[in-house]
C-alpha cells in the first residue's frame, strides 16, 4: 500500500521560471492538504483540496501561487515567477474522506520537494 | 484562527531520561491533537494522537496528555534512546488544516 507519493523530490529553479510539484494521495484518501516547510522552522498549512475543489486556501499566497486537484491525476502545487524567498520544503499530506463530508483528522505527509530558487 | 506555541525549542537528555514537550493552543474549536517526528530531511511521521474527549493517551515510550480547560497538551517520551533524536511538532486541529507548532529539536546523548 504506497505512501503519499511527491515527485519530483528536488527541484531547482531560477529566479523568474515556474515550479510545478505534484501530490498524489494515499489509495482512497480525496483530501489533499499543502505545507510549506522554510528552512528550520515549522510546517505552514497553505491549502486544502478535494477533487476538484479548492476547500480552504487561507494559507496560500495572493500572488503567483495556485493548487488543483483534478479528476484523474495528481494535485498540483504551481508557482509562478519564483523568487528565493520560496526557496523552502512543500509538504503534500492526506486524509480520508468520512462519510458526513468531512475529512478524517489524521494525515499522513509525503517525503516532500525542495524547491531551491538560485 | 488557531495559534500554537511550542517549548522548548531545543531539548537534551541523556539516554534513559525522560523527555517532556509542551504546546499550548488558543482556539476551544480545536479537538484533534497530533504529534509528529520529523528526522533530518524525512517527512514528518504522525506518532500519537489524542482527540479531546481524551485526556490521556499512551503507546509504549509515549504518552500525550490534553487538558483541555487550560487549552495546553504535553508528549512525554520515557527511558529516551539515541534514535528518538528527531524534531518534534505538535499540532492542533479543529477539523481541516493542522497548526502546528515550531518544533522542538530533541537530542538523546548517549
Amino acid at each position: 500500500n504506497a505512501g503519499v507519493m511527491q515527485n519530483p523530490r528536488h527541484l531547482v529553479r531560477r529566479r523568474g521560471q515556474e515550479a510545478r510539484l505534484r501530490c498524489s494521495p494515499m489509495k482512497g484518501h480525496s483530501h489533499v492538504y499543502w505545507y510549506r516547510q522554510l528552512p528550520e522552522e515549522g510546517l505552514k498549512f497553505m491549502v486544502y483540496l478535494q477533487k476538484e475543489n479548492i476547500i480552504d486556501e487561507s494559507g496560500m499566497p495572493k500572488e503567483r501561487f495556485s493548487a488543483e486537484f483534478p479528476k484523474e491525476g495528481p494535485s498540483i502545487l504551481r508557482i509562478q515567477q519564483v523568487v528565493r524567498g520560496d526557496s523552502a520544503a512543500y509538504f503534500c499530506a492526506s486524509s480520508l474522506h468520512l462519510p458526513q463530508g468531512r475529512a478524517y483528522n489524521e494525515q499522513f505527509f509525503g517525503p516532500g520537494t525542495r524547491l531551491t530558487v538560485l | 484562527g488557531e495559534n500554537v506555541e511550542q517549548h522548548p525549542s531545543t531539548l537534551s537528555v541523556q539516554e534513559g531520561d525522560s523527555a517532556v514537550i509542551k504546546c499550548t493552543y488558543s482556539d476551544s474549536a480545536s479537538n484533534y491533537f497530533p504529534w509528529y517526528k520529523q528526522e533530518l530531511g524525512k517527512r514528518p511521521q504522525l506518532i500519537i494522537d489524542i482527540r479531546s474527549n481524551v485526556g490521556e493517551k499512551k503507546d509504549q515510550r509515549i504518552a500525550v496528555t490534553l487538558n483541555k480547560t487550560a487549552k495546553h497538551f504535553s508528549l512525554h517520551i520515557t527511558e529516551t534512546q539515541p534514535e528518538d533524536s528527531a524534531v518534534y511538532f505538535c499540532a492542533a486541529s479543529s477539523g481541516n488544516k493542522l497548526v502546528f507548532g515550531a518544533g522542538t529539536i530533541l537530542r538523546v546523548k548517549s
